[in-house]
């Protein structure tokens, strides 16, 4: 059980194009999802907190009209990446935490590889 | 500003020995402490989590300190396997919203 899934696994797009990312909780509801980004040899940074039928709350220095989320339902969440830049090449991966659990582990997706040529 | 401190170089040992990775805060005062272990190219998985009362934890072969005082804890796998060999996250939570701090992470390499 507990298993996110995320779509796609990699992405290649040219600069100036929008990506969208998926992330979805297939065997639970997720009230809360949360999206990282991870650059090579770095560990995780949060870039915002995604809260089923709400605005996302994003950390400081991430761009909300750059990284749009979109959590529409209890087990989807999405994060677009609006006019792609090389360097928002990087390795985004979302978590969920099922309904009801305030602390307890998150549940993390298998991550998506962006690079942006 | 809150800062959390793994090993950054990578810690090899042999096969059948015990791995002890640590995980130092400070500025923080988290209501718990998970440990995730993280493949390349892969997302997290979650392993262990300690709450700020509880002073040991243990799954299998694993076994982790919670040092609210020191503001440590300390991750042990025993009798290691070359399949342990992976990078290993700590991040502490229980602030508001219940976000999750990561650690840089430390990669384990165990050595048949």
């Amino acid at each position: 059980g507990a298993v996110v899934s995320q779509h796609p696994s990699w992405v290649i797009c040219k600069s100036g194009t929008s990506v969208k990312i998926e992330c979805r909780s297939l065997d639970f509801q997720a009230t809360t999802m949360f999206w990282y980004r991870q650059f090579p040899k770095q560990s995780l940074m949060l870039m915002a907190t995604s809260n089923e039928g709400s605005k996302a709350t994003y950390e400081q220095g991430v761009e909300k009209d750059k990284f749009l989320i979109n959590h529409a339902s209890l087990t989807l969440s999405t994060l677009t990446v609006t006019s792609a830049h090389p360097e928002d090449s990087s390795f985004y991966i979302c978590s969920a935490r099922a309904t009801g659990t305030g602390e307890g582990e998150q549940y993390f997706g298998p991550g998506t590889r962006l690079t942006v040529t | 500003s809150q800062k959390i401190e793994q090993n950054s170089e990578a810690l090899n040992i042999q096969e059948g020995k015990t791995a002890t990775l640590t995980c130092n805060y400070t500025n923080y005062s988290p209501a718990y402490l998970q440990w995730y272990r993280q493949d390349p190219g892969r997302g997290p998985v979650f392993l262990l989590l300690i709450r700020e009362n509880e002073k040991e934890k243990r799954k299998e072969r694993l076994k982790v300190t919670f040092d609210t005082t020191l503001k440590q804890s300390l991750f042990h796998i025993t009798a290691s396997q070359p399949a342990d060999s992976a990078t290993y996250l700590c991040a502490l939570g229980g602030n508001a919203g219940n976000m999750l701090t990561f650690g840089g992470g430390t990669r384990l390499m165990v050595k048949p």
